[in-house]
Formats: C-alpha cells, structure tokens, sequence
C-alpha cells in the first residue's frame, strides 16, 4: 500500500530551527509537496521538489532524497505565527495526491 | 498567482437538508477538481475527483448518492450533501488542478464549515 509518515507533533522555539521529516512509499513518483495549514483553514502550497537536493524559499527550505523515500521542510527564524500543521504530499504514478496525517507544529516564545 | 473560490465558507442548518457547496477556479482551467472532508484534529480525507465532463471517482466508503458531484465546466464543480444529517458536519475542502502537470500544486478553496443540527 502507499504510505506517508510524518511525526503527529513538533515544539519549537521562536526564533529558533525547526526540521519535519517525511518518508514515503507510494506507487511511482512524480514530486512531493509541503503544505501548511492553520487551523480551521484549508492547506496553502509551500514547496515542491522531484529532484534530489535542496529548494529554498525565504526562510522555508525543502529537501528530497528519492533514493531513500525520504524529505523534509526546515523552517528557520521561527516566528509565532509558523504555529500551524504541515502536510507531506506525493504524487503517485497516477498524479494522485497521497497526504500525510501532518505534522502539529507548536512555537513557544 | 491561481486563486480557487469556494462558497459558502460557512452552513449552518437542520438535518434533512440538502446543501450545495461550489468550488470555481477563478484564473486557470481546473480539469481535476477533488473533494477532501477533514474531521478536527484530523488528516485531510479524500472524498472523490471530478474530470471536467465525467463522472466523478468516489474513494471508498464514500457514498455516491449521498455526495452528489458535478463537474460541469472547466471552472466550477459542485459538491451536493443529500440530506444531511449530524454526522456529515465537517470542514469540506475542494481543491483543483490544471491541465499543465508536473510541479503545478493542487489549489485550495478556503473550505466550508458544514454544521448540521
């Protein structure tokens, strides 16, 4: 079967580094995608990576290794209002999306 | 940058109801559009995907008859909650999808808080 696995929940410190990991395994590959959501609000689109290395964005930063099934977002400078839950995506062969449970991610000052 | 508008954000009403909920894209060509319930403090759950002018795909244990989908044109798709009750209040969430695959993401609409009393 597909699977995505990330941890259920996170604590960070304002201003400090935070990494969420996520491995997959799924049927066929075709790029995987980071979303955050708030709660009560639909998900927003962060990263996207299909090719090994690393994707920067700003203070968010997305990693892809295909080889080992494995990705993961690093938030920087955290700030109060990076509180949120990240979702790990991956599209399949068929270009379904197969979503992580998300990870709750808690900043305290 | 692609918007997706969902509508309504927000219904309240009575159990028997049936409620419609809308999804449009409102700058691209949404040729997939999916439906996602997400019960709080839970995962995103896909319902079903809709291809402009075909039937829709349910996942399993979703029920066709009683989530009604139409996709009728290449920007708008609809979600019909058939008589509603208790257990159908959730947070439903529609997401849409362009012709250009690859790294375009899945759109989202703002969601729709579904409470039936």
């Amino acid at each position: 079967g597909q699977n995505i696995d990330q941890p259920t929940e996170m604590t960070a410190t304002e201003g400090a580094i935070v990494q969420i990991n996520c491995t997959y395994q799924t049927s066929g590959f075709n790029g995987l995608f980071w979303y955050q959501q708030h709660a009560g609000e639909a998900p927003t689109f962060l990263s996207y990576n299909v090719l090994d290395g690393l994707e920067e964005k700003g203070r968010f930063s997305s990693f892809l290794s295909r080889s080992k099934g494995y990705s993961y977002l690093l938030l920087k400078e955290l700030q109060m209002k990076d509180s949120a839950s990240y979702l790990c995506a991956v599209r399949d062969s068929n270009y379904q999306l197969i979503w992580g449970a998300g990870t709750k991610l808690i900043i305290k000052p | 940058g692609a918007v997706v508008s969902q509508h309504p954000s927000r219904v309240i009403c009575k159990s028997g109801t049936s409620v419609k909920i809308e999804c449009r894209s409102l700058d691209f060509q949404a040729t997939t559009m999916f439906w996602y319930r997400q019960f709080p403090k839970q995962s995103l759950m896909l319902m079903a995907t809709s291809n402009e002018g075909s039937k829709a795909t349910y996942e399993q244990g979703v029920e066709k008859d009683k989530f009604l989908i139409n996709h009728a044109s290449l920007t708008l798709s609809t979600l019909t909650v058939t008589s509603a009750h208790p257990e159908d209040s959730s947070f439903y969430i529609c997401s849409a999808l362009g012709r250009v695959l690859g790294n375009q993401p899945q759109h989202f609409g703002d969601g729709t808080r579904l409470s039936i009393l």
